[in-house]
């Protein structure tokens, strides 16, 4: 079955200790995006990923890391979360970045 | 940035045609026009994409006029599960993807 998978899907964390949120496609898709969702803002992007080893920044960067090493995962790292953080977040993956985008089930985080 | 605009709201009863219009006034020409449907805590999902004239697909139909200004969501016979948000992406930004605020739609019963 098509499917992007996040993990894990609600994390309770304390500011400072680092975090990563995994993101895993199954689809051989070449573009993968990490958004947060915010009551009142919408969904915005955080950074994206052309391909293997090519990342650039979203709308709402600051704060957060991506790496791409392989393909298929695209994690999402928190190196010193803070309060501003706690967000609901989702993966995406397409064939490319006017294709139509797979989203994962969420990530629930709450950083107190 | 191109910008998308869409009624912040809608309400309708089950089983009339529902159509949500958004305008994309700055779209540029390699942009496709691609809609979104959102649950409550769950991730966006593809309803239907098109680039002119009009699409249909087993959920919905999408029409765009000559200039593209505009695209038209219409959904046939709503009933109460199709209850969510609606999101109109035109713009792609580059390589960015820049989602609107979105049209709640309420379905009653």
């Amino acid at each position: 079955e098509a499917q992007v998978t996040q993990n894990p899907r609600y994390l309770i964390t304390v500011t400072g200790k680092k975090l990563t949120v995994t993101c895993s496609q199954n689809m051989n898709h070449e573009y993968m995006s990490w958004y947060r969702q915010d009551p009142g803002l919408g969904l915005r992007q955080i950074y994206y990923s052309m391909n293997v080893e090519v990342t650039d920044k979203g709308d709402v960067p600051e704060g957060y890391k991506v790496s791409r090493k392989e393909k298929r995962n695209f994690p999402l790292i928190l190196e010193s979360p803070s309060p501003n953080q706690t967000s609901l977040y989702f993966c995406a993956s397409s064939f490319g970045v006017r294709q139509p985008q797979h989203f994962g089930d969420g990530t629930r985080l709450s950083i107190l | 940035l191109a910008k998308t605009t869409q009624p912040i709201s809608m309400d309708s009863y089950e089983g009339q045609e529902v159509n949500i219009t958004c305008s994309h006034n700055n779209i540029a020409t390699n942009d496709y026009i691609t809609w979104y449907q959102q649950f409550p805590s769950q991730g966006p999902r593809f309803i239907i994409q098109g680039y002119k004239t009009k699409v249909t697909n087993e959920v919905a139909s999408l029409f765009i006029p000559a200039d593209r200004k505009s695209s038209t969501l219409s959904l046939p016979r709503v009933s109460l599960s199709d209850t969510a948000v609606y999101y109109c992406l035109s713009d792609t930004g580059g390589f960015k993807t820049i989602f609107g605020a979105g049209t709640r739609l309420f379905v009653k019963a």
